[in-house]
């Protein structure tokens, strides 16, 4: 699966969108981008994925460049409860394995 | 939508015996459930890939004789941490996909204390 990068953390103020950012530059044709988020001491949440496609659900949106060598996840408007390590992954759609990467720290804040 | 329950939620063993993990698939069948393993503030970790009715797959570095991994019916998979010690202290996490389907889902986890 292609590796990918993402900033360590980042903040966010109540209210307003909150950008995360995924470089996935050796990302393959039949790769999907995969986005998941883990509160502190649970298990990981899916949030949303797409091929090529902008994909939007009632979590976030998910914005892919058309070379698809980088991803943007969107939370419309942030919340204190979506303060997690948000996680960008690539993977195959038919293999089931996730591999994750170190995240991207989010922090939500008044 | 697609549930996994994991548990127990939290467990503290004494250094050397046995504990058992499970995860259940409660509304769809999973031919394939995932183990991983993470580390305070650290990033999951695959630790194998078990298979309905056949041996799990392990990741290079994890001892397939220190975590058995049993995958008896479509809907539970069992992790026992077997002689544990101090450093198998842990948070393990089962994870499940439903064949055909995109989406992996994740138990809530287990926190393993080993005194």
């Amino acid at each position: 699966d292609a590796k990918t990068t993402q900033p360590t953390s980042m903040d966010c103020a109540e209210g307003r969108a909150a950008n995360l950012p995924c470089n996935h530059s050796t990302i393959s044709g039949n790769e999907y981008v995969y986005w998941y988020r883990q509160i502190h001491s649970q298990g990981p949440q899916y949030i949303i994925h797409g091929l090529k496609n902008n994909e939007t659900n009632e979590m976030a949106s998910l914005i892919i460049t058309e070379d698809r060598k980088s991803s943007t996840l969107i939370l419309p408007h942030a919340t204190l409860r979506d303060t997690a390590v948000y996680y960008c992954i690539v993977r195959t759609g038919t293999a089931s394995k996730l591999t994750f990467g170190t995240g991207t720290r989010l922090q939500v804040t008044l | 939508g697609a549930v996994v329950s994991q548990h127990p939620s939290r467990v503290i063993c004494k250094s050397g015996t046995s504990v058992k993990i499970e995860c259940r698939s409660l509304d769809f069948q999973a031919t394939t459930m995932f183990w991983y393993r993470q580390f305070p503030k650290k990033s999951l970790m695959l630790m194998a890939t078990s298979n309905e009715g056949s041996k799990a797959t392990y990741e290079q570095g994890v001892e397939k004789d220190k975590f058995l991994i049993n995958h008896a019916s479509l809907t539970l998979s069992t992790l026992t941490v077997t002689s544990a010690h101090p450093e198998d202290s842990s948070f393990y996490i089962c994870s499940a996909s439903i064949v055909g389907r995109e989406k992996l889902f994740f138990g809530s986890g287990t926190q393993l204390s080993v005194l």
